[in-house]
């Protein structure tokens, strides 16, 4: 199975920081990558898919960019809202497999 | 607006079986891949199962292999987990979700549902 790393596992942040996180596949997944935020309590909400290509409905503020093995995901102006635990999962092949989570915390 | 459901979940004993159901309102079911990912309490996201649009592909974790079986019903909006040979490390919120629609090639889940939980104890 293709292992999905994540750093860092946690980051403290002030609303209005710019977050970056990073995702590393074990092996080239090309761009077959999403982002999840999920916040306690809820479900998963899908935020990015193909590496870079945005969901309907999420705010500009998040990006995502890379290829091959690594990835990142950027907030550009950390919102109150976005204070949650975020999740990379390639879908190149099977099983499909996340990462372990990043979760923002308020510094 | 589209709408998953999940039901079904519940206490077992070890080696036990439960099945769990997903009702799908909103759009129309038989055009998507479907998923069931679980999250073990305090843990992170573990993808289970996907089925293909018509049911004829089927994809599942080694560590389920042989004791889960996706399947889905069209003409009822629905999709389904039977879980057989249940163990401690099954214990988990249980999600069903929708696969993206794509012309071709494969996609992560947009769309999941509240889970339903299941707890495999003695």
């Amino acid at each position: 199975a293709i292992r999905m790393t994540q750093s860092p596992s946690s980051l403290s942040a002030s609303t209005g920081d710019r977050v970056t996180i990073t995702c590393r596949a074990s092996q080239d997944i090309s761009t077959y990558l999403a982002w999840y935020q999920q916040k306690p309590g809820k479900a998963p909400e899908l935020l990015i898919f193909a590496a870079s290509t945005m969901q309907s409905g999420v705010p500009s503020r998040f990006s995502g960019t890379g290829s091959g093995t690594d990835f990142t995901l950027t907030i550009s102006c950390l919102q109150s809202e976005d204070f949650a635990t975020y999740f990379c999962q390639q879908y190149y092949n099977y099983p499909r497999t996340f990462g372990q989570g990043t979760t923002v915390e308020i510094k | 607006e589209v709408q998953l459901v999940e039901s079904g979940g519940g206490l077992v004993h070890p080696g036990g079986s439960l099945r769990l159901s997903c009702a799908t309102s909103g759009f129309t079911f038989s055009n998507y891949w479907m998923s069931w990912v679980r999250q073990a309490p305090g843990k992170g996201l573990e993808w289970v199962a996907n089925i293909k649009e018509d049911g004829s592909e089927k994809y599942y974790v080694d560590s389920v292999s042989g004791r889960f079986t996706i399947s889905r019903d069209n003409a009822k909006n629905s999709l389904y987990l039977e879980m057989n040979s249940l163990r401690a490390e099954d214990t988990a919120l249980y999600y069903c979700a929708r696969d993206i629609w794509v012309v071709s090639g494969p996609s992560p889940p947009d769309v999941w549902g509240k889970g339903t939980t299941v707890t495999v104890s003695s």
